[in-house]
């Protein structure tokens, strides 16, 4: 059980280019979220997924896409990467019907110059 | 939407002493508050959480307490030790509905503990 997983740890983008980052759960949960985290800022929402098939803007969606592709995955993607969107991505899960506990991922540190 | 903000952002306090970290919450209808602990370079992990129907949760030396009415929450951390420094994230959500939760994180409090 490896909880959530996400891809890539580290990366570093040139100004305009794309990418997605992955991230996988094992627990069966239903809502899945996309956080960034800045010095100072703590944790803001980009997008979440309440189930299957269902996506939703959170605080801070401009520059970004999400895709659930299914119950176990939710991608993150920047089309044209900004210095702005230098951060360090978490994602997150939930299981729905028992308690509100989020759990994390190990975080993906993006760099774009 | 909510807004939670949290207090101090820094915090420096020596072995053995008590730590307290405030956080104050603007949507009333949030009723679940859970405190996050985070690492240098890891992920934030969840050390305690508490509901609305409940004013005080204790866990050995983590305590948090809530005033719904007043809409702020605490936490306490006694007789602090070295592993203890972190940064520590107040959330609050509004509870199961069915749907997502969303959670909503305060700016964090980056707690020092001297020897």
């Amino acid at each position: 059980n490896a909880g959530v997983t996400q891809t890539p740890k580290f990366q570093v983008l040139k100004t305009g280019q794309s990418m997605t980052l992955q991230c996988a759960q094992d627990m069966n949960h239903n809502s899945m979220y996309w956080y960034r985290q800045d010095p100072g800022m703590g944790l803001r929402l980009i997008y979440y997924s309440a189930s299957e098939g269902t996506t939703d803007k959170g605080e801070v969606p401009n520059g970004y896409n999400v895709s659930r592709l299914n119950k176990r995955e939710f991608s993150l993607r920047l089309e044209s990467a900004a210095p702005s969107q230098t951060s360090v991505y978490f994602c997150a899960s939930r299981r729905q019907g028992g308690g509100n506990t989020i759990y994390f991922g190990e975080g993906s540190w993006l760099t774009v110059v | 939407g909510e807004n939670v903000e949290q207090h101090p952002s820094t915090l420096s306090v020596q072995e053995g002493d008590s730590a307290v970290i405030k956080c104050t919450y603007s949507d009333s209808a949030s009723n679940y508050f859970p405190w996050y602990k985070q690492e240098l370079g890891k992920r934030p992990q969840l050390i305690i959480d508490i509901r609305s129907n409940v004013g005080e949760k204790k866990d050995q030396r983590i305590a948090v307490t809530l005033n719904k009415t007043a809409k702020h929450f605490s936490l306490h951390i006694t007789e602090t030790q070295p592993e203890d420094s972190a940064v520590y994230f107040c959330a609050a959500s509004i509870g199961d509905t069915g749907t997502a939760s969303k959670l909503t994180f305060g700016t964090g409090t980056r707690l020092q503990v001297t020897l």
